[in-house]
């Protein structure tokens, strides 16, 4: 298996830019995590799906940000107007949950942004 | 989740035995002791997990203390590329439980 895919893996961008951030999970994962890592904060969780369903976005930082799951083998985050403080290395994690697996999550290479 | 104790760094000298300590003393009886790692510029690698026995694989070792409060992750002839950062997490191992990971210990294998 190829792993986490993300794309692309630098992006820089202008304040005010919409970004789009992609993620193809592990096939037959069920869930998948967006990361967002700072020197500041270091990892900190953003939002997770279950079944493409968003179970949990309490980490969103505000309305700038959006996450979509249309599909099983798709994720986006979006931000939107972009600000300079969003700079940062952003990480898509999946895992297959249930009873009787490790629900270990497998992490992306990261895509890195800078907003200028 | 219960919240976790490394330390900042250590060193380990190339082909040495590496032995990350973390404590988790507020732990309850149904979270499971995780350990991942990142190397620089990296996405953080899944290592080893256990509940409370000692667990063994290709990468690792984890000893769990038996009351359960603390763990040591081994790494038992470290390289050159070991070196990163290492994380402990504890968390219930149920559906769609998230990882917080703290600072984790930085770990720098000298040769």
């Amino acid at each position: 298996d190829a792993g986490v895919i993300q794309s692309p893996r630098h992006e820089v961008t202008e304040m005010g830019q919409e970004v789009t951030l992609r993620c193809k999970p592990i096939s037959g994962h069920n869930s998948l995590f967006w990361y967002r890592q700072t020197m500041m904060r270091g990892l900190e969780l953003l939002i997770y799906f279950n079944n493409n369903v968003p179970i949990d976005d309490s980490g969103m930082p505000e309305d700038r940000f959006s996450a979509k799951m249309p599909n099983a083998s798709f994720s986006t985050l979006k931000i939107q107007p972009s600000e300079p403080r969003d700079s940062a290395v952003y990480f898509c994690a999946s895992s297959r949950q249930g009873l009787r697996t490790k629900n270990i999550q497998y992490f992306g290479a990261g895509t890195r942004l800078s907003v200028l | 989740d219960a919240k976790t104790t490394q330390p900042t760094s250590m060193d380990c000298a190339e082909g040495r035995a590496a032995n990350l300590p973390c404590n988790h003393s507020t732990i309850s009886g149904n979270e499971y002791v995780y350990w991942y790692r990142q190397i620089h510029s990296q996405g953080p690698q899944y290592i080893i997990h256990g509940l409370k026995n000692n667990e063994t694989n290709e990468m690792a070792s984890l000893i769990i203390t038996e009351d359960r409060k603390s763990s040591t992750l081994i790494l038992p002839h470290a390289t050159l590329r070991d070196t990163a950062v290492y994380y402990c997490i504890v968390r219930r191992d149920n559906y769609g439980q998230n990882f917080v990971f703290g600072p984790g210990t930085r770990l720098s294998v000298l040769p």
